[in-house]
């Protein structure tokens, strides 16, 4: 059985540009969730979605952050426009219902310059 | 909202040493418990989920207490080998209101075992 995806494993990006990092959640889950993950600030949640609806919108990050949930099977985070202080691992995670394990993916590390 | 803090925020302890985390919470409806370990350049892995039911957990190499009355969540591993090298997180989640579903991570603990 598939864990979770995310591509691409690695990005890099200038300052300005829009970038869209993928999420694959394992099949049959129904929570999906990603986090930012960086030295200083630890593990901070970005977005939640239950059933592919949006239940946490990101709060401080919610101006250049967007995290979309088409369809059971994919997600995605577009973060436009890139600053240097967006990099840092991105990590996508899902779970198969509120209070169940959450599993990772193994992250997107993403470097802006 | 949810706090949790974790210390030490790093851990040095030679092989076979014992080495423990803790982890305090603020929330008191906090129902589910988590530690996740991190090796390096890779993702978080599940070590143990615990229930505010259960305050002794048994793992492989490991022990998660709890704590309920003082909100502290600890990791003990007994015998240490530098396998055990790694980030360990711990994380909480909420049975009800704001924090259901949602995980509140600890900052990490970066464990050294030195042979």
């Amino acid at each position: 059985d598939a864990g979770v995806t995310q591509t691409p494993r690695h990005e890099v990006a200038e300052k300005g540009q829009t970038i869209i990092l993928k999420c694959e959640p394992v099949s049959g889950h129904n929570d999906l969730f990603w986090y930012r993950q960086t030295k200083i600030q630890g593990l901070e949640l970005l977005s939640y979605f239950r059933s592919k609806s949006l239940m946490e919108d990101g709060g401080a990050f919610k101006d250049r952050f967007k995290a979309e949930m088409l369809n059971s099977s994919f997600s995605t985070l577009k973060i436009q426009p890139t600053e240097p202080k967006d990099s840092a691992v991105y990590l996508c995670a899902s779970s198969q219902d509120w209070g169940d394990t959450q599993y990772f993916g193994p992250g997107t590390r993403l470097l802006v310059l | 909202g949810e706090q949790v803090e974790q210390r030490p925020p790093h851990l040095s302890v030679r092989e076979g040493d014992s080495a423990v985390i803790t982890c305090t919470y603020t929330d008191p409806n906090s129902y589910y418990f988590f530690w996740y370990k991190q090796e390096p350049g890779a993702s978080l892995q599940l070590l143990m989920k615990v229930f505010s039911s259960t305050e002794i957990n048994e793992g492989q190499g490991f022990t998660v207490l709890l704590n309920k009355k003082d909100k502290r969540l600890s990791l003990n591993l007994t015998a240490a080998h530098p396998g055990d090298s790694a980030a360990y997180f711990c994380a909480v989640s909420g049975d009800t209101g704001a924090n259901t579903g949602k995980l509140t991570f600890g900052h990490g603990t970066i464990l050294r075992v030195h042979p």
